[in-house]
This record gives C-alpha cells, structure tokens and sequence, in this order.
C-alpha cells in the first residue's frame, strides 16, 4: 500500500453538475499528478502540480481543474461533467517533479456520469 | 507526441514456466520507460524502471525488463511466474528533459492482463 489517500472511492453525478475529488500525497512528497483511466484503457495524464502550481498539463479541456494546497495535498475539479467523463481517477505523488521518478498511486475515484 | 504499444491483451503462463510481457514504444527523443502493476480495485504500483546505463533493469518482486533502443522496445519478463503475479500490467514512458520533457506525465499503453495458471 503506497500512503496516497483518495476520496471518496465511488461517485455518482448526472450530466452538467460538477464535482471535485481530493488526494493526499505521501509524506515528503511535493509533487501530485492526476490520471483519468477509462475502462479497458491506460490511465491518461490530466495535470501536475509542483509546489502549488501547475507545471504540466495532458489534452484535457479546461473545465478540468487542480489545486494543490500547502501540505502538497490536491484537488481535480471537473466541471460540467459528460457521460466520457466516467472513468476511474487516479492522483500520484512523488518526491519531485523530475521525469524520471517513480509515482506513488492512490486507489482512485471511480466517477460515474449518469 | 510519444505512444506505447502493448500487442497482447492478455498473456497466459503456467506456473513455474517464464512470462514475457511485450512493450514497444515511440518517441521524439530520448525516453525514460516503466513498467506498473494493477491490482483489482487498487492503484498502481511501481514495479522497475530504466533511466540510463545497463540495458537490463532488475525490479520489484522478481521482474526484469530489457531495454533495447534499436527496437525500441522495453519488455517485461521473470524466470519462473507465480499465480500471485497474476494482474494486469502497464508499460509506460516519459521524455527525459534532455528532450523537453519534465512536465509532460506517462504515456501507458493500454496494458496487459498477464494469468498465471496453477
């Protein structure tokens, strides 16, 4: 078990609403990373955040949107959620922002868009 | 923009009997490459990575992975499988910052259910 936390674990919305889903980064780590895994799929990179900012970004609209707070924990908000916007998310910390870390998973967010 | 190629689905192997998981990738640059495990309802899980020097990259729980530029390809394999590595695995890969990566997140491929028959 890695010490990254997600809540909650199962999420139920309908078309429209938005919704935000947290992460706690293993301690020392002070960068978070979110992945959206479809079913069937590899995950796929949303965002990372280093030190409270943004410091990469995947191909995913803007309506999808982070933070990351002091302690290095984080938020993905997504809003005006779609029906491909179920999937299962997936935040990872890591000791720092280089490329050649390894990242610490939680056990994710499953979203469901009715 | 860089892909991964996982070609099998799924991998059958007898207990006791070696496994090879395939992986090639593509990128526009100089890669770095790793190989993540997924449990049932769980997150992923670090399993070996390849950044530099020796080709060969021993990692967690037995597994190995050969990284071969020419074929660009960074397959996964263990001498003797054990039912309990039966799980789904992913190959994954990142450009170095020599390449303009650092910020970019992993590529994974699709991934690889890898049974293990006792």
């Amino acid at each position: 078990e890695t010490g990254v936390t997600q809540s909650p674990t199962h999420l139920i919305k309908t078309r429209g609403q938005q919704v935000t889903l947290r992460c706690s980064s293993q301690s020392g780590h002070n960068t978070v990373s979110w992945y959206q895994q479809a079913l069937g799929q590899g995950p796929q990179f949303i965002f990372q955040y280093y030190r409270e900012e943004e410091n990469g970004r995947g191909n995913f609209p803007p309506r999808f949107s982070g933070l990351q707070f002091p302690n290095y924990s984080s938020e993905l908000n997504v809003n005006a959620l779609e029906l491909d916007d179920s999937a299962l998310y997936l935040c990872a910390s890591s000791r720092a922002a280089n490329a050649n870390e390894k990242l610490f998973f939680g056990s994710g967010t499953q979203l469901s868009v009715l | 923009a860089q892909s991964v190629a996982q070609p099998e689905d799924q991998v059958n192997v007898a207990e006791g009997n070696p496994l090879t998981v395939k992986c090639t990738y593509s990128v526009s640059g100089n890669p770095y490459l790793f190989w993540y495990v997924q449990y049932p309802n769980r997150g992923l899980q670090f399993l070996l990575k390849y950044i530099t020097g020796d080709n060969l990259v021993k990692g967690s729980y037995g597994f190995e992975a050969e990284f071969n530029k020419s074929q660009t390809s960074f397959h996964l394999k263990k001498p003797s499988a054990l039912v309990s590595d039966s799980a789904l695995y992913f190959c994954a890969v990142r450009l170095k910052e020599d390449s303009g990566g650092g910020a970019d997140g992993l590529t994974f491929g699709k991934g690889t259910h890898l049974i293990i028959q006792p």
